[in-house]
């Protein structure tokens, strides 16, 4: 079945810090892949999204590209701020909406 | 944005007694929502898609006399728990997709049940 292995944490960073969130899938036929961020005492948000191979997903500073050769959809940032201290996980969202998520990455960015 | 929202966000409940988790798409209607389990240091496993009118569809493993799902209206789905034991005591996390947009999910803040 659908699986998303992605890079255990936690993750800590200073500020202005370069980030790269490694995360890996397999899954049979053509999924879309997502990045969801989860802010303290808050709901998974939608960070960026990619729905074929070679697709860049990109927002807040946030970039991932949908590489099917390596599987993989790594998350990465150049310059992280303490706003960005959050769980990150990514899913890959399959048929009829269903999404496998990995087990998440916590990332705290330090002043 | 859509928004969804869950309550209660926290319940402490004894064993043996059932609890209730609402979902509830604010300014969008949903024919179908998602629950989702969550354990510490775990990712989210789906536990049943809702659907509104019909029955819900369980992921195999996970007990539908157990976890009662009420897809009720367009925007608002209930959990639940049934004669909860501390081992149910979990993070419950549900979601709606906007029936415009594919791939796209919105989720409540999750629920975090402890049974004592």
């Amino acid at each position: 079945g659908d699986s998303v292995t992605q890079m255990e944490g936690p993750v800590t960073l200073s500020e202005e810090a370069f980030l790269t969130i490694n995360c890996t899938y397999t899954a049979t036929g053509y999924p879309s892949l997502f990045w969801y961020v989860q802010y303290p005492g808050e709901g998974l948000q939608l960070l960026l999204k990619a729905t074929k191979a070679d697709d860049k997903g990109s927002n807040k500073g946030f970039e991932a590209t949908y590489r099917k050769e390596t599987t993989s959809f790594h998350l990465e940032k150049g310059s992280v701020q303490v706003s960005d201290s959050a769980v990150y996980f990514c899913a890959l969202g399959g048929s009829n909406y269903k999404l496998t998520f990995g087990k998440g990455t916590l990332l705290t960015v330090n002043p | 944005g859509a928004v969804v929202s869950q309550h209660p966000s926290w319940v402490i409940c004894k064993s043996g007694t059932s609890v209730k988790i609402e979902c509830r798409s604010l300014d969008f209607q949903a024919t179908t929502m998602f629950w989702y389990r969550q354990f510490p240091k775990q990712s989210l496993m789906l536990m049943a898609t809702s659907n509104e009118g019909s029955k819900a569809t369980y992921e195999q493993g996970v007990e539908k006399d157990k976890f009662l799902i009420n897809h009720a209206s367009l925007t608002l789905s209930t959990l639940t728990v049934t004669s909860a034991h501390p081992e149910d005591s979990s993070f419950y996390i549900c979601s709606a997709p906007p029936g415009s947009t594919k791939n796209i999910q919105y989720f409540g803040a999750g629920t975090r049940l402890s049974v004592l």
